[in-house]
Formats: C-alpha cells, structure tokens, sequence
C-alpha cells in the first residue's frame, strides 16, 4: 500500500474487555513497530518485529500485552483486561531492509477504555 | 542505553521570525537522529534524520538541523516560521539493537501573527 494503516481509528471499550489493533505496513516493510503515545508517558516503544519474529519485546508494559505478526505483514496488538491506564493512542510504524532507513508511522489507534 | 532531551517543552515565535529547538541526545552507539513533527489529530511525520554522512541535515519545509558531537547535540532550526508550522516537535533518537526509536517528551511550537 501507499502508507502504513491501522484500524480501528478509534475504539472504545469498557475495562476488562479484550481489544485488538491492527497494523497493516508498507508492502516490503520487513521491520514493524509498536508505539504508544499517552499524556503522561510520551511516546513510548512497546514491541519490534523483524518479519514475523520479536526479537524485541521489551516495551511491553504488562503480560496483558501482546503482538503478533503473520506472514511477514499484519500485525496484531491485543490488549487483554483493558484498564484505565490503557488509554492512549497506539502507533504503527514500518521500516525497510536498511538499518538507517526511515520508520513511516501509520495514523494510529486511538484507544479509550471506560 | 539512549535517550533525548528536548530542553523546551514550549516555543513561541512571531510568524517571519526564525525557529530554534533545542535537543540533546546521549548513546552508547554511533546514534542515528531524528526530528519528526504532528500537527494535531495527525500523525508523526518525518521532517530530517542524520545517519553519520554530512552533519548539517536539511529536512521539508525549510528546516534543518545540525549535528555536534562534542556537544551532543541535534537542534532543529527554520530561518522564518509559517503559520503552518505550529505543531508538535519531536527529537528522536536510534541506533540501538533493533533500531526502535527513543523519543524525546516534544516541543510544541506555537506561532503567532
């Protein structure tokens, strides 16, 4: 595609419910990343994927959180229990082959839990 | 471990009048750096990035930054601000094992008529 996509735009849910997010990247893109930006935290790194591997998990802020990615493309930020604290904007972003290449972020998901 | 500091939260500047904001950076490793800028309700967009070739980087719209080691430092300049230039600024920095980036808390620029 022409850029990189998440859906949904926004979502809103009560705590306790599960919620997944979807990152669609760059078609080539090998390297995908989750990000956070919330009002007290900033912008912050949750998870890195190179293809369909996560040599990278350290951002993760609890073992509510997880990703996947399939076939070197989608990814899926699930969100397990929801909580308050939860609420942020999630960012995708993709990079390609070379190390120094750009991460071009997707418009992100806008998350708010009840 | 890598991190940035923008030593600004808040810039305000007259319209025709130049722009300066200031970031530090500290790595372990021979960084990459980065300004991205978000305009509100938009996403992050890539403004300039410097990657170890020239140490002055020109970036869209007219800015650009320069890189100084000795000072380690990454400050992002535009000689006369637009209107359309009040945003949200961010230094970000990468380098480390997997390239994520490290961001600075922003520097939301604020121009004014």
């Amino acid at each position: 595609g022409a850029g990189v996509s998440q859906s949904p735009s926004n979502k809103v849910t009560e705590k306790g419910k599960d919620v997944e997010l979807r990152c669609d990247p760059i078609s080539g893109h090998t390297a995908l990343y989750w990000y956070r930006q919330s009002l007290g935290q900033g912008l912050e790194f949750l998870i890195y994927f190179q293809g369909n591997s996560a040599p990278d998990k350290s951002g993760l802020p609890s073992d509510r959180f997880s990703a996947e990615r399939t076939g070197g493309s989608v990814s899926t930020l699930t969100i397990q229990r929801t909580q308050q604290e939860d609420s942020a904007v999630y960012l995708c972003a993709s990079r390609g082959g070379g190390s120094t290449d750009t991460q071009y972020f997707g418009p992100g998901t806008r998350l708010t839990v009840l | 471990a890598q991190s940035v500091t923008q030593l600004d939260s808040h810039v305000s500047v007259s319209e025709g009048t130049p722009v300066l904001l200031r970031c530090n950076y500290s790595s372990s490793y021979s960084p990459s750096l980065f300004w991205y800028v978000q305009h509100p309700n938009k996403g992050l967009q890539l403004l300039l990035k410097y990657t170890s070739a020239a140490t002055l980087v020109k970036g869209i719209n007219g800015f650009e930054a320069e890189f100084k080691k000795s000072e380690t430092s990454f400050h992002l300049t535009k000689p006369s601000a637009h209107m359309s230039d009040a945003a949200e600024y961010f230094c970000v920095v990468s380098g480390d094992y997997g390239n994520k980036l490290v961001f600075g808390a922003g520097t939301i620029l604020r121009v004014k008529s």
